[in-house]
């Protein structure tokens, strides 16, 4: 298996605009996690979900951010309008049913917004 | 809910030389441990992970972990370390009959020659 794929690697856009971010988890795994990287917050989870459904997304910080799971080999992140202050690295990982299987991350898309 | 806490947002150390990066974690119920490692402008990878039995675990370059639950603690160290040991060392928990993943902010090692 390839890993967890995400796309784009970086993304700059202006301020106002969409951003969709994408994660293709590895095949098989029932869970998918969306995290945000900042220097300030470190690693905070967003959403996350199993068997693609939303199970917890208190971590959205706000309206402007929503996420899908349309099937279970892909899932997007948005962010509607963007702002600069969402600049940051968004990971997103995907692992097997069971509380005691680790996460595997995608490479990461690094967002600025300008 | 479960959170993790890694004092040390920097630990500079001299190559060759022994290194241990803290973890402490709350939670209220049983909980699995992870070690991830980042190195520059890549996702995370498992280090290390405590499910149960042993309360040292081990990974396949050198580091070690501890699970300590009287001190709810998971210290990662390694007796000599390398430069290509050069990374951010996140601590996350999971709890049991959780799923979610909690990570803490990350402790960026620093290999001094």
């Amino acid at each position: 298996d390839a890993g967890v794929i995400q796309s784009p690697r970086h993304e700059v856009t202006e301020m106002g605009q969409e951003v969709t971010l994408r994660c293709k988890p590895i095949s098989g795994h029932d869970y998918l996690f969306w995290y945000r990287q900042t220097m300030m917050r470190g690693l905070e989870l967003l959403i996350y979900f199993n068997n693609n459904v939303p199970i917890d997304d208190s971590g959205m910080p706000e309206d402007r951010f929503s996420a899908k799971m349309p099937n279970a080999s892909f899932s997007t992140l948005k962010i509607q309008p963007s702002e600069p202050r969402d600049s940051a690295v968004y990971f997103c990982a995907s692992s097997k049913q069971g509380p005691n299987t680790e996460a595997f991350f995608g490479q990461g898309t690094r967002l600025t917004v300008v | 809910a479960q959170s993790v806490t890694q004092l040390d947002s920097q630990v500079p150390v001299f190559e060759e030389a022994p290194v241990e990066l803290r973890c402490n974690y709350s939670s209220s119920v049983s909980v699995y441990l992870f070690w991830y490692v980042q190195y520059p402008n890549q996702g995370l990878q498992l280090l290390l992970k405590y499910l149960s039995g042993s309360t040292l675990v081990e990974s396949i370059n050198g580091f070690e972990a501890e699970f300590n639950k009287s001190q709810t603690s998971f210290h990662l160290r390694k007796p000599s370390v390398h430069i290509s040991d050069t990374a951010e060392y996140f601590c996350a928990v999971r709890g049991v009959g959780d799923d979610k993943i909690i990570f803490g902010k990350g402790t960026r090692l620093h290999i001094l020659p």
